[in-house]
């Protein structure tokens, strides 16, 4: 069964940092583009970060820019993202997601940025 | 950036009756191989967005019949044909064209009248 299973999300201090994770399995991680996407509460879906399946290229949002990094790591079939100097509009259900048209979703993990 | 404006935002709908939503996208959606890169995505209640439709028209697997994609160039429209409790939620569409940034629509939320 193809499954993308995020982690990390937790509550943090306006400034601060996090690392998201997304552990895939069921298929071969390393030949897909992997995307993060949020969704703000009650609101709709934002992308925010896409990275090539060797790990070369790296796209972001531009709030992003600057701030969040995406990475891999193959051998592990990983996703990661590293957030800093978050604010209260970094608050979002992250979603890892295979492929840029977006086939695979995982459930999502909860970022709470607040004092 | 594309933008991707559907219509309406919020869609009551009898059971049993069909459904359609609009999409328009701001650049025409269409890759040199002759596609049509636009793809549908269904949000229920506390879930996870799926994708429902690729390239317009195309069901996922697991897909009901009853959802049906069309369109091309800029315009596009997701129809349901007989709406059920399960198909309540909120869809968007997405440009598969012209990323970074990949765009959203900003949903339309079905619910039962």
């Amino acid at each position: 069964e193809v499954q993308l299973v995020e982690s990390g999300g937790d509550l943090v201090q306006p400034g601060g940092s996090l690392r998201l994770s997304c552990a895939a399995s069921g298929f071969t991680f390393s030949v897909y583009w992997m995307d993060w996407v949020r969704q703000a509460p009650g609101k709709g879906l934002e992308w925010v970060a896409s990275i090539k399946p060797d790990g070369s290229e790296e796209y972001y949002v531009d709030s992003a820019k600057g701030r969040f990094t995406i990475y891999r790591d193959n051998a592990k079939n990983s996703l990661f993202l590293q957030m800093n100097s978050l604010t209260a509009d970094d608050t979002a259900i992250y979603y890892c997601v295979r492929s840029l048209n977006m086939d695979v979703w995982g459930k999502g993990t909860t970022v709470t940025v607040s004092s | 950036d594309v933008v991707m404006t559907q219509s309406p935002l919020s869609l009551p709908v009898t059971l049993g009756q069909p459904a359609s939503i609009s999409c328009r996208s701001s650049r025409s959606l269409v890759y040199s191989d002759g596609n049509s890169y636009l793809n549908w995505f269904q949000q229920r209640p506390g879930q996870s967005p799926r994708r429902l439709i690729y390239k317009v028209s195309n069901r996922d697997s697991g897909v009901p019949d009853r959802f049906s994609g069309s369109g091309s160039g800029t315009d596009f429209t997701l129809k349901i044909s007989r709406v059920e409790v399960e198909d309540v939620g909120v869809y968007y569409c997405m440009a598969g064209l012209y990323w970074p940034p990949q765009t959203f629509g900003q949903g339309t939320k079905v619910e039962i009248k």
